[in-house]
Parts: structure tokens; sequence; C-alpha cells
């Protein structure tokens, strides 16, 4: 596609369970981010992923998230046990190597623990 | 990565020129100056950036002053549409991590 598709657009989950998060980057961009925007608040970097390498997780919040990327092609971020303060909504980003100007955001996935 | 102090929020009027300024006084010789925006219900949307140079795109200008410890974005002719949180980043060329801080919420009147 043309843009970054995050999915779903909205979730709402019940305090305790477990939610998948979906991000389909721009085909060829090898970068992707996953940032957290909790209402009113700014945007949270929570890990970054380049190709092959080690990806960078030292914005996830607990062990209750993690994220995973096949290759250069779609990123899940899952959350184990949600909580309240996790209501928030998640934004992926996708970019070609170090081009910091070629971010391009998807719309996001709106959670709401209840 | 340098810090960056914006307004927290500014208004001008439909068809003026939008100036949004940013200190950046402990940016390093090979900083950029990156503004991104983020409209109501979306997620943030590239502007502009500069190393030391002025420079001007179809949608705005950037101008850095001499020292590089500051710099404005330029909306040349405000719309609607550029109602907006405008939030100002400084890395180098070569990190990958946007750090976004709290931005200048941009109100545009009609």
């Amino acid at each position: 596609g043309a843009g970054v598709s995050q999915s779903p657009s909205n979730k709402v989950t019940e305090k305790g369970k477990d939610v998948e998060l979906r991000c389909d980057p721009i085909s060829g961009h090898t970068a992707l981010y996953w940032y957290r925007q909790r209402l009113g608040q700014g945007l949270e970097f929570l890990i970054y992923f380049q190709g092959n390498s080690a990806p960078d997780k030292s914005g996830l919040p607990s062990d209750r998230f993690s994220a995973e990327r096949t290759g250069e092609s779609v990123s899940t971020l899952t959350i184990q046990r949600t909580q309240q303060e996790d209501s928030a909504v998640y934004l992926c980003a996708s970019s070609f190597f170090r081009e910091n100007y070629g971010y391009t955001f998807g719309s996001g996935t709106r959670l709401t623990v209840v | 990565d340098a810090k960056t102090t914006q307004p927290t929020s500014m208004d001008c009027a439909e068809g003026r020129a939008a100036n949004l300024p940013c200190n950046h006084s402990t940016i390093s010789g090979n900083e950029y100056v990156y503004w991104y925006r983020q409209i109501h219900s979306q997620g943030p949307q590239y502007i502009i950036h500069g190393l030391k140079n002025n420079e001007t795109n179809e949608m705005a200008s950037l101008i850095i002053t001499e020292d590089r410890k500051s710099s404005t974005l330029i909306l040349p002719h405000a719309t609607l549409r550029d109602t907006a949180v405008y939030y100002c980043i400084v890395l180098t060329d070569s990190s990958y991590k946007l750090i976004f801080g709290s931005g200048t919420r941009l109100l545009v009147r009609p």
C-alpha cells in the first residue's frame, strides 16, 4: 500500500487480557518504530527495528510489552495482562534506514482498557 | 540528543504567516533541526529539516540563527488545516530515534 497500515484502528479490551497490535510498513522501508501516545500527551518511543539488527527495546515500559518483526515486513506489538494505564494510541512509523525526514506514521490503534 | 524548548501554544489568523520558535541552545555541530506536526487524530507528519542554512519547501520555511541556538518554522499563509501540534526535534543525521517533546499547539483562527 501507499502508507503505513495499522490494525485494528480501535480496540477495547478488559483489564488483564492480552492484545496484539499490527503494523504493515511501507514496502522497502527497512526501519520500523512503535510509539505510544496517551491522551493529551506527547509521543513516547517504545521500540525500533532495523533490518536484521537487534531491536532497540529501550522504550518498552515493562516486560508486559513485547514486539516482533518478520524480516522487513509486518510488526506486531503485544501487551500482556493489560492495565488501564495502557490505554493510549499506539503509533507505528517506518522509514528507509537513517532517513529521519522519511518517517511515515500510520493512523494508530486506539487501545482502551476497561 | 539536545533538548528543545517551544511555547506551549500560539495562534494566528488565517492567511497570515505563522512563526513558530524553537530554542535548542545545547545543539551540537552535527545535529540537525527537524520539524514535524501532528494534526488531531493523525500520526505525525514530517515538515522540514536543516543543519545551518535556511531551508524552504512547499510546506514551510526554516530559519536557523547563525549560532544555531534557535530556529523558527514559518508557515507563510496559514490555513485552518494547519491547526496542529508542531514539534521541533534535534538529532544527528545518523540517529534513528525521534524523541517528541510537548510541542507547540498552533490554532489558526478564521
